[in-house]
């Protein structure tokens, strides 16, 4: 396609539920990013794979948080048992390549998360 | 610590000249860069400077002082489709982006 593409769109669930959200990037970027944002906030880093591999997962906030990317493209973000907190949109974004000298990320479009 | 300040909202009309300042505080730095973000909207990017000087592009500026740790955003000719919140983003060690928390900016007829 010819942006990053996130799926749902939105989802909501209950509390000690596990979910998985799906990120699509750019063909040919290397990179790729999982942020979240909540209301009034800028986007908080969660995780950032170069290809398949985990470059640095520093900003998963607990063990309830995982990311994988088992081909170097299409990424899948899993949160288990779900809790009220982790309710707030899940950013995706792709680069071309890692920290080159236009860092320019390409965001998709979100998927709201609500834990009720 | 890591932080990036910015205003947290900037009022101006249609027709004038706004500046976004961003200061930062951060473990590395190889570039800053600058997003866009409408309501209920992903943020895009405007521009990234690794070096000290002025950038334009088009009715978007923006510009890097290393030494001083700082830099701008700034709009000309604001029309109402720039009412959005503008982000500024440090490019840190790793080579993530370590985000300041927004600018709301308000372009009022």
């Amino acid at each position: 396609g010819a942006g990053v593409s996130q799926t749902p769109s939105n989802k909501v669930t209950e509390k000690g539920k596990y979910v998985e959200l799906r990120c699509d990037p750019i063909s040919g970027h290397t990179a790729l990013y999982w942020y979240r944002q909540s209301l009034g906030q800028g986007p908080e880093f969660l995780i950032y794979f170069q290809g398949t591999g985990a470059a640095d997962d520093s900003g998963l906030p607990n063990d309830r948080f995982f990311a994988v990317r088992p081909e170097g493209s299409v990424s899948t973000l899993k949160i288990q048992r779900t809790e009220r907190g982790d309710s707030a949109v899940y950013l995706c974004a792709s680069s071309l390549y890692l920290g080159g000298p236009y860092n320019e990320q390409f965001f998709g479009p979100g998927t709201r998360l609500t834990v009720l | 610590g890591q932080s990036l300040e910015q205003p947290s909202e900037v009022t101006a009309v249609e027709g004038a000249i706004v500046q976004i300042n961003c200061t930062y505080q951060t473990s590395g730095f190889y570039g800053l860069s600058w997003y866009q973000q409408h309501d209920g909207g992903a943020p895009t990017f405007l521009s990234y400077n690794a070096l000290d000087g002025l950038e334009e592009t088009g009715r978007f500026s923006s510009f890097l002082s290393r030494s001083d740790s700082y830099g701008y955003l700034l709009l000309q000719e604001l029309q109402m489709k720039d009412s959005a919140s503008y982000f500024c983003a440090v490019t840190g060690n790793n080579r993530k982006l370590i985000w300041g928390l927004g600018t709301s900016l308000a372009v009022n007829p």
